[in-house]
């Protein structure tokens, strides 16, 4: 069973870079079925799509980040990161990784790690 | 970019009853639209994919119907787990992939 676990620093300060990696276990990294996620949840509110990464690195990003946003997997580790550079108090946030199952007409998320709370404070 | 809007924004619901949740797009996303339920401390967890499928493991206590740009999902007697918040998610029209913003269903 695939299991993703989600790490990486829970503070940072404003103007700096978030980042943080998602370690996927029972489940091969490299098939052609999945996009590797990001999504975030800021304290009450709704979920929020970041983007995804395939394993082949090629990436697709929310608009409304994507100048902000990279996202990078390495395959030997079987992990994937993101970073989100010059964060501000909105990026504070409940962080998940996720696994997305793609297909010609599907696109939805099979497995969720845990989350990780991202606070950005000075 | 699509907006999904659902309601009730609560409901409260008694164990044993029915529950009926309502996603609204904004466009027609035809059935491609997904259902998760998420419980504090818990990842999220997929129900419902192509609009009506349900997912491995899900309980048949779990419905959900619709096309288009309404969708419901019903939980058809509740269970003490299933106390929780529901999203919906779109993946026709995308990037952005887009979630509702959540049913809380509580306990009467």
């Amino acid at each position: 069973q695939v299991q993703l676990q989600e790490s990486g620093p829970g503070l940072v300060k404003p103007s700096q870079a978030l980042s943080l990696t998602c370690t996927v276990s029972g489940a091969l990294i490299r098939r052609d079925d999945y996009f590797w996620t990001w999504i975030r949840q800021p304290p009450g509110k709704g979920l929020e799509w970041m983007g995804y990464i395939y394993y082949s690195g090629s990436t697709n990003y929310n608009p409304s980040l994507e100048s902000r946003l990279s996202l990078s997997v390495d395959t030997s580790k079987s992990q994937f990161s993101l970073k989100l550079t010059s964060v501000t108090a909105a990026d504070t946030a409940v962080y998940f990784c996720a696994r997305g199952y793609r297909s010609n007409i599907e696109y939805y998320l099979d497995s969720w790690g845990q989350g990780t709370l991202v606070t950005v404070s000075s | 970019e699509v907006l999904l809007t659902q309601s009730p924004v609560t409901l409260s619901v008694s164990p044993g009853e029915r529950a009926t949740l309502s996603c609204r797009a904004s466009q027609s996303v035809s059935n491609s639209l997904a259902w998760y339920q998420h419980t504090p401390g818990q990842p999220p967890r997929l129900l419902i994919y192509g609009a009506s499928i349900r997912a491995t493991g899900v309980p048949a206590r779990f419905s959900g119907s619709g096309s288009g740009t309404e969708f419901t999902l019903t939980i058809s007697s509740l269970q003490s787990e299933d106390f929780a918040v529901y999203y919906c998610q779109q993946y026709e029209d995308w990037p952005p992939v887009t979630f509702g913003g959540g049913t809380k269903v509580e306990i009467k």
